[in-house]
């Protein structure tokens, strides 16, 4: 079966640059997930879209900005990077909002130099 | 914050049933009890959930209290591949987000 696809799986950039991360939910599935993983700790949740609108939203950075696309495809935008954000990025997907359960993709692991 | 207590880690040996027990004390009528395994910087899978009843599918059974403050998963042949770190996670349907805790590191030895 089609699973959560992210996009990149690795990503190196330098402090103050820009990244953009990519996520493709399973087909159908209409509602995205964010979450940030830090080395050594648990995966905490960053902002959610149902139907290409916002959510939910949890302890994002004003630097992060995220966005739905017609075709449910979302992107997370992160500016002025910081050594701090060096991170895993997981989303999730599910259909129906939250209703249902959310399935997550392999990852991008962001490394800040 | 999580809503759930686990013990840090857990020894299995291989082809023995692990079972790892979570309490939620204060989880509400209409919140869920799901659980996920991440296997080493992996995407988080998921593995079953329940609301009251106890459920069981390919992967595990879910064995919840009548009172709900608690429940017990349980991986019935456990294998090497299923060394992981185990969250469980109360999950109120109409907030969407998942609160990760501390989770239950499992080791399955030989």
């Amino acid at each position: 079966a089609a699973g959560v696809i992210q996009s990149p799986r690795h990503l190196i950039k330098e402090k103050r640059e820009t990244a953009t991360l990519k996520c493709y939910p399973i087909p159908r599935h209409d509602t995205v997930y964010w979450y940030q993983q830090g080395p050594g700790q648990d995966p905490q949740f960053l902002i959610s879209f149902y139907e290409k609108m916002q959510s939910d939203k949890g302890s994002i950075p004003d630097r992060f900005s995220a966005q739905q696309f017609s075709d449910y495809h979302s992107e997370l935008n992160m500016s002025s990077l910081e050594l701090g954000d060096s991170a895993l990025y997981f989303c999730a997907s599910s259909l129906g909002g939250s209703l249902n359960t959310q399935y997550f993709g392999p990852g991008t692991r962001l490394t800040v130099l | 914050d999580a809503k759930t207590t686990q013990p840090p880690s857990m020894d299995c040996a291989e082809g023995r049933a692990a079972n790892l027990p979570c309490n939620h004390s204060t989880i509400s009528g209409n919140e869920y009890v799901y659980w996920y395994r991440q296997i080493h910087s992996q995407g988080p899978q998921y593995i079953i959930h329940g609301l009251k009843n106890n459920e069981t599918n390919e992967m595990a059974s879910l064995i919840i209290t009548e009172d709900r403050k608690s429940s017990t998963l349980i991986l019935p042949h456990a294998t090497l591949r299923d060394t992981a770190v185990y969250y469980c996670i109360v999950f109120n349907n109409q907030g969407g987000k998942l609160i990760f805790g501390q989770g239950t590191e499992l080791s399955v030895k030989p």
